[in-house]
């Protein structure tokens, strides 16, 4: 079945260091994803998103790599912030509409 | 300010008390869904909207009900709420269930504790 999860629980990085937040999918079909971040107390926001037809996708600090050899997906946090401290989810699109599958969630926690 | 809105934020029940979180966005979206978050398990889907008259069911649709009236409203319904539904409860819309990216506006989130 599908599954979507994530490598480590948690990641601890210090100020100014980059992030570098992986998870791994298992439908080989699946043709979109999305990276959300959550702040304690707060709903998921989105961050940024990529189509199974690209590798990698930029967006301001953030970059999303997606491997589908090894259906490996990658969130990289340059030049991270306490700003950025949250949990931050990885999505994987059902096969249909705007359904999504959610990871567990990996907790980054940035080190002054 | 374009916002999806949920009610209660906390709430403590006990089992069997009927309980209703609704679930208001303002940005016209035809989509909407409830998930549920616990440890560990990251947000599973409840139950979903394509749009007005039009739900079904996600990946733990057991002991909810949803109904969907108006475009806005997607309210969710305990009507025997038990302990295993102790849970963070967040509600999410999107412009469109097919097309457009797949953003997903979240709600702030319901604590709900049964006892």
């Amino acid at each position: 079945g599908e599954s979507v999860g994530l490598h480590l629980p948690t990641l601890s990085v210090q100020e100014g260091d980059n992030s570098i937040i992986n998870c791994a999918y298992s439908n080989s079909a699946s043709d979109y994803f999305i990276w959300y971040k959550q702040e304690s107390g707060k709903g998921p926001q989105f961050i940024i998103d990529i189509r199974s037809n690209m590798d990698k996708r930029q967006g301001q600090r953030v970059t999303v790599l997606l491997n589908k050899t090894v259906k490996h997906l990658s969130l990289q946090i340059a030049a991270t912030q306490p700003g950025d401290s949250a949990v931050y989810f990885c999505a994987e699109r059902r096969n249909y509409g705007q359904n999504f599958v959610f990871g567990p969630g990996t907790r980054l926690s940035v080190l002054p | 300010e374009a916002q999806v809105t949920q009610n209660p934020r906390y709430l403590i029940t006990v089992t069997g008390k009927k309980l209703t979180v609704t679930c208001s966005q303002n940005m016209n979206h035809e989509y909407m869904s409830w998930y549920r978050q616990d440890p560990g398990l990251g947000l599973r889907q409840i139950y979903y909207s394509m749009n007005v008259e039009v739900t079904d069911k996600g990946d733990v649709p057991e002991g909810y009900k949803v109904s969907r009236k108006e475009k806005r409203n997607f309210p969710l319904i305990l009507e025997s709420p038990s302990p295993n539904q102790t849970s963070l409860y967040f509600c999410a819309s999107s412009l469109s269930w097919t097309g457009g990216t797949g953003e997903l506006f979240f709600g702030e989130g319901s604590r709900l504790t049964v006892l």
